[in-house]
């Protein structure tokens, strides 16, 4: 089935440096969505990137869809510790098909 | 706009009990989800409606997992029988279906120990 892969698992910066996690799904995907979940809260969407190639920022986020569509990055420029928090992306096969998250990447930063 | 309601928000019960999950999505989003997310992993989709319609069900363990959306608006995940493996946070999210905008609004969720 399906899989979507997200690399690293954790990640612990200083505020200030950069950040990047990287995600990889074993298909072909229509589009690809991020999403941040704060500690004990739920998911909440950040972005969504549907062309090959597309590029998104938001602020100081910066979000890479691949060309073939199967991989996807997330850049936080200059990190604070308001981004703290754990980063999913979530990838579908077609529209309408189901939602498939990655295991996340969870950001700390120390200031 | 209100926002995707779930309840109960935490719920303690013994293995081979069972339990059940109440979602009401929010007003006129015909896709609703039921995620079950264990401790420090991602969510996992157990099932995926389309109004009353089920897209995707693949991942769900139906020898004890069971869900019903009846009406096409609220909906409701049940366990039976628990086990401790169940322990986990369960996700209600809901998306309008449009071409363009398909963002998934998720609950508080609902905390499960079994013990």
């Amino acid at each position: 089935g399906q899989q979507v892969m997200q690399i690293p698992q954790y990640q612990h910066v200083q505020e200030g440096e950069d950040f990047t996690t990287y995600c990889n799904s074993s298909t072909t995907l229509s589009n690809i969505q991020w999403y941040k979940q704060r500690p004990g809260g739920h998911p909440v969407f950040l972005i969504q990137l549907v062309k090959s190639g597309e590029v998104k920022k938001q602020k100081r986020l910066t979000f890479q869809f691949g060309e073939a569509k199967k991989n996807s990055s997330l850049h936080i420029t200059a990190t604070q510790t308001t981004d703290v928090g754990t980063y999913f992306c979530a990838g579908r096969r077609q529209a309408g098909t189901a939602l498939i998250f990655g295991k996340g990447t969870t950001l700390s930063v120390s200031s | 706009e209100a926002g995707v309601a779930q309840s109960p928000r935490y719920k303690i019960i013994e293995k081979r009990q069972s339990v059940a999950f109440w979602c009401n999505p929010i007003s006129g989003h015909a896709t609703l989800y039921w995620y079950q997310q264990i401790l420090g992993q991602g969510p996992k989709l157990l099932i995926q409606f389309q109004n009353n319609g089920v897209v995707d069900d693949s991942q769900l363990p139906k020898d004890r997992f069971s869900a019903e959306r009846l009406k096409g608006v609220d909906s409701t995940l049940k366990i039976q029988p628990a086990k401790l493996e169940d322990s986990a946070v369960y996700l209600c999210a809901s998306s309008y279906r449009g071409l363009r905008n398909t963002e998934a609004f998720f609950g508080q969720g609902t905390r499960l120990t079994v013990v």
